[in-house]
């Protein structure tokens, strides 16, 4: 079973700075099966990222995804209010077909 | 545009089994290749795979649930299933139906879930 290691567990920052949330794979997956969620209180989460660097639609360029083999990133450049939020990694293995989640990272207004 | 929706009972009581359908609307279920899975999120936690089914009736499930786990799909009612036997606390959670998308997805081999239900919180008491 692969999992997925999300740091920090918590960010503060304000808006305007920049966001840089981690995941780590406990071994490699492909890249394609990397995807990013955004979820607010009450709601259900949101895609933002697939391919590990391919954004979904009508999401803002200012989020961006990269990374490769273990280590991926999900970046925001400048902070608007309304990002913060909890953020997950997922990522999907082929043998057995499943699926496995980040612990997420809050990010939290300064 | 794409919607599911979750219904069942919000509260089941401790070792009966839980009921939950996912309502598709705006596309069929029958079509294209997609995976239709249930997700949940135990109250304060992060978010955990349960399973899920494709249109031709194959279901793949979290080891961890896999016991007590059945998914089902009603492509004639454009409706998926889940049930979840021997329920106990730690059950309790907001359960989510999504739609995953998995294969060649503009140019890529990809897996992801593209569309979410809102949610439905299920309490395990007495």
């Amino acid at each position: 079973e692969i999992l997925l290691t999300q740091s920090p567990g918590t960010l503060s920052l304000s808006p305007g700075e920049r966001a840089t949330l981690s995941c780590r794979a406990s071994q490699y997956i492909s890249s394609t099966y990397l995807a990013w969620y955004q979820q607010k209180p009450g709601q259900a989460p949101r895609l933002l990222i697939y391919g590990a660097s391919t954004r979904a639609t009508a999401i803002p360029d200012r989020f961006s995804g990269s990374g490769s083999g273990t280590d991926f990133t999900l970046t925001i450049s400048r902070l608007e209010p309304e990002d913060f939020a909890v953020y997950y990694c997922q990522q999907y293995d082929d043998s057995p077909p499943s699926y496995t989640f980040g612990q997420g990272t809050k990010l939290e207004i300064k | 545009q794409v919607h599911l929706q979750e219904s069942g009972p919000g509260l089941v009581k401790p070792s009966q089994t839980l009921s939950l359908t996912c309502t598709l609307s705006g596309d069929s279920i029958s079509s294209g290749g997609y995976y239709w899975n249930w997700v949940r999120q135990r109250p304060g936690k992060g978010l955990e795979w349960i399973g899920f089914i494709y249109k031709t009736g194959s279901t793949y499930a979290n080891p961890s649930l896999k016991s007590r786990l059945s998914i089902s799909v009603d492509t004639s009612k454009n409706q998926f299933s889940l049930t979840l036997r021997s329920m106990t606390a730690a059950d309790t959670a907001v359960y989510y139906c999504a739609r995953g998308v998995g294969g060649y997805y503009a140019g890529v081999w990809t897996y992801f879930y593209d569309y979410w239900g809102q949610g439905t919180l299920v309490t395990v008491s007495s």
